[in-house]
């Protein structure tokens, strides 16, 4: 059973602050990683995707990745009320298929 | 371009109905897949298809749930007899070959 753990939240960073969300994945196999963002009341968008070990930045949004510990992680820079959402992390274990986490909500305050 | 399309994206019924959920997906994508979303159970994976045929519907929770892709660009989520349990957010997404996946508006489905 393929398993995409997060800290369900909510996760409060004040504005400007880096937000950090994480992810632990069970199958080591994984090949790709892949961040979403959902709005409330909305559908998933993806933001990142990662395939390789180290980081990966785009804008204000860095990915990272640890195959050895089974971590990714999502680092979130001078963070804006307009990032208030939830982001979900996905895995692609080859299969054709991602396993997604259940969330982090995450909330900037003005 | 249209994105992925569902309909219709809120439904209202009473148990026992059958509820059909339908999407469109963009064209051109040859794999669709058919999600459920909950605040329990988090995204949810139902069925996966590619090139119009059921590869994995191994998230189907029962056989109350039925799905068919007559074409590429076409295809429903059925349930017989429905409950409420089922109530959710229905999303369907589709994508080509193992790139990224379009999700659709969703379908909020209510079962009194």
């Amino acid at each position: 059973q393929k398993e995409v753990e997060q800290n369900s939240g909510p996760l409060s960073v004040p504005e400007g602050a880096i937000a950090s969300l994480n992810c632990t994945y069970s199958d080591r196999g994984s090949q790709s990683f892949f961040w979403y963002r959902q709005y409330s009341g909305k559908s998933p968008e993806l933001i990142m995707f990662i395939y390789s070990n180290g980081d990966k930045e785009d804008g204000r949004f860095t990915a990272q990745l640890n195959k050895a510990s089974q971590y990714v992680s999502l680092l979130i820079r001078d963070s804006q009320p307009s990032d208030s959402a939830t982001y979900l992390c996905a895995v692609f274990s080859g299969y054709s298929t991602l396993t997604f986490g259940k969330g982090t909500m995450l909330l900037v305050s003005p | 371009d249209a994105g992925v399309i569902q309909s219709p994206r809120h439904e209202v019924t009473e148990m026992g109905q059958e509820v059909t959920l339908r999407c469109k997906p963009i064209s051109g994508h040859n794999s669709l897949f058919w999600y459920r979303q909950t605040m329990m159970r988090g995204l949810e994976l139902l069925i996966y298809f590619n090139n119009n045929v059921p590869i994995d519907d191994s998230g189907m929770p029962e056989d109350r749930f039925s799905a068919k892709m007559p074409n590429a660009s076409f295809s429903t989520l059925k349930i017989q007899p429905s409950e409420p349990r089922d109530s959710a957010v229905y999303f369907c997404a589709s994508r080509i070959a193992n790139n990224e996946q379009f999700f659709g508006p969703g379908t909020r489905l209510t079962v009194l």
